[in-house]
């Protein structure tokens, strides 16, 4: 059974720092892209970074620069290590496996997420 | 990339269908068959329902039945049950990913 599991969030002030982990079991880790994906209270999915099986991150814009998406195979573990936070990166963090082919991508299986909250 | 436009709710007794429409852009929806559709229950993670626009995981009823056309895809859940009563987002893969505004589905 495909399992994720998010930890690491909290409360962190304006501008402080917070790295997120998320514990894969269930499956091959090291062959599978990886992703974080948050969610504003009351808001919509928004799509943070991602990963590839060789490690080349991706992010959008609102959080590059800030924000550094890592993996470690050997321990069946994604990161995402969040710098210079801002009241706007309130969310529940979730990680998701990607299964991607020729013909096909999609977030198939997701964590139950972790919450951060950047406040004073 | 923006986000995908679904409408802010949908609802329908037991028994009858609802449809989720999710408008993109010739760069999103419309450039590729990479829709997907998640359901999430408050407080709960998002659970793939459909992928490839129309194709369900296993385990996933088959009231639930996606579609496209143009740069608009859509949900359909037929015979609505109480327990499909959630919100809804559409994501299409372009590169990224982008998500869908959200639809909130009432159960009347």
């Amino acid at each position: 059974e495909v399992q994720l599991v998010e930890s690491g969030g909290g409360l962190v002030q304006p501008g402080g720092s917070l790295r997120l982990s998320c514990a894969a079991s269930g499956f091959t880790f090291s062959s599978y892209d990886m992703h974080w994906v948050r969610q504003a209270t009351g808001k919509g999915l928004e799509w943070v970074s991602a990963i590839g099986t060789a490690g080349d991150p991706y992010y959008p814009g609102s959080v590059k620069g800030r924000f550094t998406i890592s993996r470690e195979n050997a321990k069946n573990s994604l990161y995402l290590q969040m710098n210079s936070l801002r009241a706007g990166d309130t969310a529940v963090y979730y990680c998701a496996r990607e299964y991607c082919s020729s013909t096909s991508c999609y977030l198939d299986y997701w964590g139950q997420g972790t919450l951060v909250t950047v406040s004073s | 990339q923006s986000a995908l436009t679904q409408p802010r709710s949908v609802s329908g007794s037991p028994g009858q269908s609802v449809t989720i429409s999710c408008t993109g852009t010739s760069s999103d929806v419309g450039g590729y068959n990479y829709v997907s559709w998640y359901q999430q229950h408050p407080g709960k993670a998002p659970k793939l329902m459909i992928y490839d626009v129309s194709k369900r995981p296993s385990g996933v009823p088959d009231r639930f039945s996606g579609s496209k056309s143009g740069n608009t895809a859509s949900l359909t859940i037929s015979g609505l049950q109480a327990e499909d009563e959630a919100d809804y987002y559409c994501c299409s893969y372009a590169g990224s990913y982008v998500f869908g505004t959200g639809t909130k589905v009432t159960v009347l």
